[in-house]
């Protein structure tokens, strides 16, 4: 078991150009779940997915976020245009179906918009 | 969401248990109480999670009080390695409402 795969680790880029950072769910997990993380608000969620349809996306800040999830192994939360104040570390977690089962978080990204 | 209230921070000496405190007064029957600790410059880790009994797995122990209103996470002896934020966090186990809502947590400092 791999765990939760997020690419890339960091991400520089300069104001104004799309960004696009990519998940890979455990194998089998049917929920994905896109997380923000900076100083000021702590662990916010953005959206997140079951059995590949988006279900809550109230968490996405504005028009610039959009997520998707292809299939069950993939999935890709895009930023465009980006600003300095999206700058943050971006976590994608998957999870089992069931009561029975916790949420694991991949390492993240750390997204620098300058 | 039903909220969580946790210490800020708190000590605790390396070997010995730590007690992490959660109180959730306005816990309703479908929620499951879930803990989470996220080291630093890393993703959260699950931790452990119960309905009403006590659970307890090769990290933790969790104590759920007979009203439901407060639990208390337990490392039996703390390393340095538990250094971390700890979360307490309460999921509706109803089908279809997957959302965990992260508060502030409970930053715990291990002294050697």
């Amino acid at each position: 078991d791999a765990g939760v795969i997020q690419s890339p680790r960091h991400e520089v880029t300069e104001m104004g150009q799309e960004v696009t950072l990519r998940c890979k769910p455990i194998s089998g997990h049917n929920s994905l779940f896109w997380y923000r993380q900076t100083m000021m608000r702590g662990l916010e969620l953005l959206i997140y997915f079951n059995n590949n349809v988006p279900i809550d996306d109230s968490g996405m800040p504005e028009d610039r976020f959009s997520a998707k999830m292809p299939n069950a192994s993939f999935s890709t939360l895009k930023i465009q245009p980006s600003e300095p104040r999206d700058s943050a570390v971006y976590f994608c977690a998957s999870r089992r179906g069931g009561t029975g089962y916790g949420y694991t978080f991949g390492s993240g990204t750390r997204l620098t918009v300058v | 969401d039903a909220k969580t209230t946790q210490p800020n921070s708190m000590e605790s000496n390396e070997e010995e248990p730590v007690h992490l405190p959660c109180n959730h007064s306005t816990i309703s029957g479908t929620d499951y109480i879930h803990w989470y600790r996220q080291l630093p410059s890393q993703g959260p880790e699950y931790v452990i999670h119960g309905l009403t009994s006590n659970v307890n797995n090769r990290m933790a122990s969790l104590a759920i009080a007979e009203d439901r209103k407060s639990s208390t996470l337990i490392l039996h002896r703390a390393t340095l390695r538990d250094a971390a934020v700890y979360y307490c966090i309460l999921r509706d186990g109803d089908f279809g409402n997957e959302k965990l809502t992260f508060g502030t947590g409970t930053r715990l400092t291990i002294i050697p």
